[in-house]
């Protein structure tokens, strides 16, 4: 079956830090991929999205690109703020058939000024 | 706002107890999906409704049931609650057509006690 293995943290940086979060999927075809993060105490906010193999997604200064090859779909961004402090979720959405979509563990983010 | 509604925000009840959750998925959306978020079993998918009917099923108990009326909005039925039952359940949203992103509400916290 599909399935999203993403790093499991928690992941602690420092403001302006790098940051990557890994994510791998397994799935046929050419699945739809997302990062979506949960802020304290919110819902699932939809970060960023990827529908084709090389498709970069990007927002907030986040970005992730589709690597078919590699079956990977990581996340990164250059310089982290406190207010990113989060938790990330990889997911994958597959071609045709089912809509639902199928989430990875998620990964705690923690941004200390 | 992602435009999708879920009352109550938080549900406190005894075991043994029925609960309904409710959802009003974004303006024009036909599809809505139910999810339950707990720390052991992370983001597991339970069902989803197009447009009225059924379309798929997840790991939903036979003690859940959900349905979607006319109006589009929908409800998740759960009842003879167990402690193990207290999570959090999201409502997604999404259209249908070439966009495959789903939108959340901010979810309800059930506490079973």
């Amino acid at each position: 079956g599909n399935s999203v293995t993403q790093m499991e943290g928690p992941v602690t940086l420092s403001e302006e830090a790098f940051l990557t979060i890994n994510c791998t999927y397994t799935a046929t075809g050419y699945p739809s991929l997302f990062w979506y993060v949960q802020y304290p105490g919110e819902g699932l906010q939809l970060l960023l999205k990827a529908t084709k193999a090389d498709d970069k997604g990007s927002n907030k200064g986040f970005e992730a690109t589709y690597r078919k090859e590699t079956t990977s779909f990581h996340l990164e961004k250059g310089s982290v703020q406190v207010s990113d402090s989060a938790v990330y979720f990889c997911a994958l959405r597959a071609q045709g058939g089912s809509e639902k979509l199928v989430f990875g563990k998620g990964t705690k983010l923690t941004v200390n000024p | 706002d992602s435009g999708v509604t879920q009352t109550p925000k938080h549900l406190i009840t005894a075991t043994g107890q029925r609960v309904t959750l409710r959802c009003s998925p974004r303006s024009g959306d036909l599809s809505v999906y139910w999810y339950q978020q707990s720390l052991d079993q992370g983001l597991q998918f339970l069902i989803q409704y197009y447009n009225g009917e059924e379309r798929a099923k997840g790991n939903i108990l036979e003690r859940f049931s959900a349905q979607q009326f006319p109006d589009l909005h929908s409800e998740l039925n759960l009842s003879s609650l167990e402690l193990g039952d207290s999570a959090l359940y999201f409502c997604a949203s999404s259209s249908a057509g070439a966009r495959p992103e789903a939108f959340f509400g901010q979810g309800t916290r059930l506490t079973v006690v």
